[in-house]
């Protein structure tokens, strides 16, 4: 069974579009993370949830809205889609917020902008 | 905001061979240190960490890495590396408060026959 699997794989979708991309995690994690892979290939933290509480938010543009419905479950929906959007999104949980065990990574969403 | 560099972005090496993946980090408070590894189609995987205690951490599969605060280091060592061990290899250091990661650019090995 897959830790951290996230939904779907590849999209490919036009500027103005509004999309979705779905995580869920069950290993009975406390915690979730949003991750952004540029080009260059840095993950940077967007949103961050712990028991489908906000905790992290980093600065991202308002078109990029997490939602989570229970503490498995952590969607991802993108309003008026723009071509530097385009990255490959990883969701993540670990057990807890303090980082100090390990945190599961699912295998990424690449998101094509066109 | 911390940040983490690592140089270089690929390592090509041949099977046996020992390798050294360097990774820096700016930040001028204690942090917890890991490095990930990503095989072709995978999301990240755990290699190992330092949190504190001995900087010396290994991983079960031989790799190790060394804690060098004064250098603000945490470079992957791997005396003989195998085919199997060709992937991406990411740096990590948590914020302040320890509850998120901030990534190197990743340094892809490329074990070679």
């Amino acid at each position: 069974d897959t830790a951290v699997s996230q939904t779907p794989k590849y999209l490919v979708t036009q500027m103005g579009n509004d999309k979705s991309i779905k995580c869920e995690q069950n290993l009975g994690h406390d915690t979730m993370y949003w991750y952004k892979q540029d080009s260059k290939k840095f993950l940077k933290i967007m949103f961050s949830y712990n028991n489908k509480e906000l905790i992290i938010n980093e600065t991202v543009p308002n078109r990029f809205s997490p939602k989570s419905p229970d503490k498995a479950h952590l969607n991802l929906h993108i309003n008026s889609l723009e071509l530097g959007d385009s990255a490959v999104y990883f969701c993540a949980s670990s057990p807890e917020q303090v980082l100090n065990t390990e945190a599961f990574f699912g295998q990424g969403t690449r998101l094509t902008v066109v | 905001a911390q940040s983490v560099t690592q140089l270089d972005s690929q390592v090509p090496v041949f099977e046996e061979a020992p390798v050294e993946l360097r990774c820096n980090y700016s930040s001028s408070v204690s942090v917890y240190l890991f490095w990930y590894v990503q095989y072709p189609n995978q999301g990240l995987q755990l290699l190992l960490k330092y949190l504190s205690g001995s900087t010396l951490v290994e991983s079960i599969n031989g790799f190790e890495a060394e804690f060098n605060k004064s250098q603000t280091s945490f470079h992957l060592r791997k005396p003989s590396v195998h085919i199997s061990d060709t992937a991406e290899y990411f740096c990590a250091v948590t914020g302040s408060d320890f509850n998120k990661f901030y990534f190197g650019s990743g340094t892809k090995l490329n074990v070679k026959p």
